[in-house]
């Protein structure tokens, strides 16, 4: 799976929008782009997937660039709950890698009142 | 639906001894899989199960070993126990489709 980059820390206040980039500039055709986050010390927690189309859900929309090389979470409106380290992970859905996820060190995020 | 269960949630261990962790996958999800988070290596996948035959396996030692039972759930068993293996142990499980993995809250093992 190809490898992605992150910024290692970042800082948004209470009610802005929170916008987290991803470089993934070896990703395949067929590998999509994962978001999690992990709160201090709970499990991760799911937040959204795309292939080539931005996609939008309750939590947060992806924007994945035309050519793929880099995508961006955006937490709309930043809470103190979305305090937490945001991993973005490429990922081929093939039959021997359903289980796995292999991740970065992640962004931590720190929401500010 | 309930979530992804793990136990036991806190365990305390000797050096040499062994200890085995349990997880219960959502309701219809048939993979299971294991990783290991660490502050040092951060999160490791361990291994995969689906339908009670290991699919897929990480970078670890035999002293790390699994197992899924017919109802999917799974136990994890690390022998042996050394320092290092002190860590946050989390299951995951996915449907069939292999779309979305969904995490436990973890156990978190220190070893003495």
């Amino acid at each position: 799976d190809a490898k992605t980059t992150q910024p290692p820390s970042m800082d948004c206040a209470e009610g802005r929008a929170a916008n987290l980039p991803c470089n993934h500039s070896t990703i395949s055709g067929n590998e999509y782009v994962y978001w999690y986050r992990q709160i201090h010390s709970q499990g991760p927690q799911y937040i959204i997937h795309g292939l080539k189309n931005n996609e939008t859900n309750e939590m947060a929309s992806l924007i994945i660039t035309e050519d793929r090389k880099s995508s961006t979470l955006i937490l709309p409106h930043a809470t103190l709950r979305d305090t937490a380290v945001y991993y973005c992970i490429v990922r081929r859905l093939t039959t021997d890698s359903w289980g796995k996820l292999q991740f970065g060190a992640g962004t931590q995020v720190v929401v500010t009142p | 639906k309930a979530g992804v269960t793990q136990t036991p949630r806190y365990l305390i261990k000797t050096r040499g001894q062994q200890v085995t962790l349990s997880c219960s996958p959502i309701s219809g999800h048939r993979s299971v899989s294991w990783y290991q988070q660490t502050p040092g290596q951060g999160l490791q996948f361990l291994f995969e199960y689906f339908s009670e035959t290991q699919r897929n396996k990480g970078n670890f030692p035999g002293r790390f070993s699994g197992r899924q039972f017919s109802n999917s759930r799974s136990e994890m068993n690390v022998s042996t126990l050394e320092l290092g293996d002190s860590a946050l142990y989390l299951c995951a499980s996915s449907e069939t489709s292999g779309n979305t993995i969904y995490f436990g809250e973890g156990s978190w093992l220190t070893v003495v």
